[in-house]
């Protein structure tokens, strides 16, 4: 079965400081790793993927991520946030030969000025 | 790019009513369509998946007599709260998968919230 581990459910930054949100998963095969985000009251936006290829994923926003299999890790970070990045950031993961995505708990991303 | 859509965005009704909720994809056609659940503050758990023309796959621990799900056609599934108690108050997304040219991705809609009275 696979999970996935947000490690920090919440992380206060100040803007134009860089911030780094941590995700862990855990899956006894390959697997595809996601980011989403989610402004209040609204659906989930997809921030960027890793399904293949190069480790370092670019998204939307700034926003970049790392695939680490060794460490079974996919945190996602930016150099410089704005107010407007505050929200919820959702990591998944999703097995290659299934169809559901399996999210971690999330981590409220709170920026001030 | 891909749209989902749902209806209503938010709906009140009083405890022992049904209510419907549609989950629409706008430009793309989805054989397989997804029911999250999202408590306040809480992530996203999936309730059931649904495939065009077939019985929804409901994950353990979902009331599928309570849950009626259904995916008439490759643009539209159904989510229908039967007999609603406020327990059931809460934010229900959908999403469909989308698997031609991207990477067997899903996208979401803009989520309904349900307060039950």
């Amino acid at each position: 079965a696979q999970s996935v581990t947000q490690l920090d459910s919440q992380v206060p930054v100040f803007e134009e400081a860089p911030v780094e949100l941590r995700c862990n998963y855990s899956s006894s095969v390959s697997v595809y790793l996601f980011w989403y985000v989610q402004y209040p009251n609204q659906g989930l936006q997809l921030l960027l993927k890793y399904l293949s290829g190069s480790t370092l994923v670019k998204g939307i926003n700034g926003f970049e991520a790392e695939f680490n299999k060794s460490q079974t890790s996919f945190h996602l970070r930016k150099p410089s946030v704005h107010i407007s990045d505050t929200a919820e950031y959702f990591c998944a993961v999703k097995n290659q030969a299934g169809t559901a995505l399996i999210f971690g708990k999330g981590t409220t991303l709170s920026v001030s000025s | 790019g891909a749209v989902v859509s749902q209806h209503p965005s938010w709906v009140i009704c009083k405890s022992g009513t049904s209510v419907k909720i549609e989950c629409r994809s706008l430009d793309f056609q989805a054989t397989t369509m997804f029911w999250y659940r999202q408590f306040p503050k809480q992530s996203l758990m999936l309730m059931a998946t649904s495939n065009e023309g077939s019985k929804a796959t409901y994950e353990q621990g979902v009331e599928k007599d309570k849950f009626l799900i259904n995916h008439a056609s490759l643009t539209l599934s159904t989510l229908t709260v039967t007999s609603a108690h406020p327990e059931d108050s809460s934010f229900y997304i959908c999403s469909a998968r989308q698997l031609a040219g991207a990477g067997d991705e899903q996208f979401f809609g803009p989520g309904t919230r349900l307060t039950v009275l």
